[in-house]
Order: C-alpha cells, then sequence, then structure tokens
C-alpha cells in the first residue's frame, strides 16, 4: 500500500463548478498534512497545509481533513481555467521530517 | 521573496559521469531535501538534510549521495550516472518543527544521462 494515494485523473470539471480533489495516508501517525500545485513545467507551490480535524479555508480553497478515516481533500470553488494544473498531496508523520508525496491530480477546468 | 536556486537547469551526461547538482537556499531553513520526479511516480524523496553536516536517507537513495558543508547549501552527487537517472530533480527546504512540510521549492534540474 503507497504512503500516499490520490487518483491520477485528469478530473474535468466545467468552469464555475466545484472541483473535489482527494487523498488518502496510511501511516495513522501522520499529523501535517499539506496541498501543492503544480503547473505544468514548473515546480510545486504550496497551497494550503491543514493539521487537526475539520475544515480550514483560504479564499476559493477548502481543505478538509478527517484522520478516522485517513482522508484529506480539497475543494476548489468557482473553478476557474487558471486553476487547470496537477495537485499533489503530501503528509509528514509526526516527528520526522521527511515529507511524503502522492503522485499527483491532474486537474482540467474547462471553459 | 524566498528562494531556492538550482545551479543547472538542463543537464546532459553521459553514462558513468560523476554528476553534481547543487542547491542554495536564502531562507535560513534547516531542512534540505533532494527529490526525483517521473512521471507515473510522481516526487520520491532521495535524500534530506535537518542540518550541517546531518543528512538521511529517503525511498531511493540507491545511487545518490549528498554533501552538507553549509547550512544555505545541498549538493546531490551521482558518483556513475545511469540511464534509470534521467529525471528531474527538485531541491526543497522548509523549517523544522511545525514548518516541516512547508516546503520552497527550487525551478528543478532536468537531468538526461545518456
Amino acid at each position: 500500500q503507497k504512503e500516499v494515494e490520490q487518483n491520477s485523473g485528469p478530473l474535468s470539471v466545467p468552469e464555475g463548478a466545484i472541483a473535489s480533489l482527494n487523498c488518502t495516508y496510511s501511516d495513522r501517525g501522520s499529523q501535517s498534512f499539506f496541498w501543492y500545485r503544480q503547473y505544468s513545467g514548473k515546480s510545486p507551490e504550496l497551497i494550503m497545509s491543514i493539521y487537526s480535524n475539520g475544515d480550514k479555508e483560504d479564499g476559493r480553497f477548502t481543505a478538509q481533513l478527517n484522520k478516522a478515516s485517513q482522508y484529506v481533500s480539497l475543494l476548489i470553488r468557482d473553478s476557474q481555467p487558471s486553476d487547470s494544473a496537477t495537485y499533489l498531496c503530501a503528509v509528514r508523520v509526526g516527528g520526522y521530517q521527511k515529507v511524503t508525496f502522492g503522485i499527483g491530480t491532474k486537474l482540467q477546468v474547462i471553459p | 521573496d524566498v528562494k531556492v536556486t538550482q545551479s543547472s537547469r538542463y543537464l546532459v551526461k553521459r553514462t558513468g559521469e560523476k554528476v553534481f547538482l547543487e542547491c542554495v537556499q536564502d531562507m535560513d531553513h534547516e531542512n534540505m531535501f533532494w527529490y526525483r520526479q517521473d512521471p507515473g511516480l510522481g516526487l520520491r524523496l532521495i535524500y534530506f538534510s535537518y542540518d550541517v553536516k546531518m543528512k538521511e536517507k529517503g525511498d531511493i537513495p540507491e545511487g545518490y549521495s549528498v554533501s552538507r558543508e553549509k547550512k544555505e547549501r545541498f549538493s546531490l552527487i551521482l558518483e556513475s550516472a545511469s540511464t534509470n537517472q534521467t529525471s528531474m530533480y527538485l531541491c526543497a527546504s522548509s523549517l523544522v518543527g511545525a514548518g516541516t512540510g512547508e516546503l520552497f521549492f527550487g525551478e528543478g534540474s532536468r537531468l538526461t544521462v545518456l
């Protein structure tokens, strides 16, 4: 079982819709969770971090964490064509410096 | 503005050559990381360092070594390059503690081994 699992996609949503990206992780000791966005040909950039159960909102982005289900998600409201990118889920196990990434989900927002 | 700089954007090397990839950060971060990124495999951790002269193996350290003589600089070394090391290499840095995981990435070094 992979440490961090994501569906590679592509996930296609129409402009203005809500995009829902999902991630599961295997290590119950995981304490820190991150979403990175990577445009084609560019490096990943951090867009959200979440450390406790529940929702965290930042503009059009909402990260959701459910530690009991070992599940992290990212919602993008009012999706724009500029949101088209690969979204990487990353996890850090408590007490360790190592950060493990999923393979990423490619999102396509159709105008 | 925070910055992680990788010395070479594109490199072409021959099998058996020694390859150095260098990374410098200007954020006074304790942690530095080397990942490689391949289609279908995602980002995989090669090595990381949490302090000067300290290093830890990641998930795929075979065929690689690292050096961290100064806090701001982290080098990845391929002692004898092989074709299966053709990849995009990404350097990143972060703070320790709660900030770990909030990585700042360099622009990447695309290595082709012929």
